[in-house]
């Protein structure tokens, strides 16, 4: 299977600043990135989708400013958190794929925390 | 708007007994994938599911497609405690975008 690294695997920042979480598949080239979020004792919610370089495209009720998804090479999407709050702490997990096949990889989640 | 249904939600079984973890839906699937998630890590995928009626077995992990591709199951035989982790249905899209059932947390105890 394709091996897909984030980094930071876990980060806590104080409320108001920002932080970058990095997505890169190692072995394959990914046309699309998904990037999902998952509170305590729930599922993966989709938060958006992005192809590179394309402007990316949100869920429903997911800010395109707060979360900011930048997806300028086939090997590396990252999403930043602006101006984190306590209720934007959760696991965030990228998913790059590849358009028109099956296989979806996922990368193995950041964990943020704000305080 | 596709209407996805897990259950159990929860499922706590001792060593070698089976488990059957169910998916339904409203409306038909192109295709599913089942996923394995434990704490602290990404999904793996188990499978794509792409035809009605289809069966997959992945050694004791068999997965069954309904007739109507509506519904899907997963049935682990002489669960072993490695199997715990939480184990997720999606659907594909037809712009690949997977939705996410609401999970089933399998627990097996030694």
């Amino acid at each position: 299977g394709a091996v897909v690294s984030q980094h930071p695997s876990w980060v806590i920042c104080k409320s108001g600043t920002s932080v970058k979480i990095e997505c890169r598949s190692l072995d394959f080239q990914a046309t699309t990135m998904f990037w999902y979020r998952q509170f305590p004792k729930q599922s993966l919610m989709l938060m958006a989708t992005s192809n590179e370089g394309s402007k990316a495209t949100y869920e429903q009720g997911v800010e395109k400013d707060k979360f900011l998804i930048n997806h300028a090479s086939l090997t590396l999407s990252t999403l930043t958190v602006t101006s984190a709050h306590p209720e934007d702490s959760s696991f965030y997990i990228c998913s790059p794929g590849v358009a028109g096949g099956y296989e979806q990889y996922f990368g193995p989640g950041t964990r943020l925390t704000v305080t | 708007t596709q209407l996805l249904e897990q259950s159990p939600q929860f499922l706590s079984i001792q060593e070698g007994e089976n488990l059957t973890v169910y998916c339904n839906s409203s409306s038909v699937f192109s295709s599913l994938q089942w996923y394995r998630q434990e704490p602290g890590e990404g999904p793996v995928l188990l499978v794509t599911v792409v035809t009605g009626g289809e069966v997959k077995k992945l050694k004791r992990l068999t997965f069954q497609f309904g007739d109507a591709r509506k519904d899907s199951s997963l049935h682990i035989t002489a669960a072993q405690p490695g199997d715990t982790g939480l184990y997720l249905c999606a659907p594909r899209s037809n712009d690949y975008k997977l939705s996410f059932g609401a999970g089933t947390t399998v627990t097996v105890r030694a």
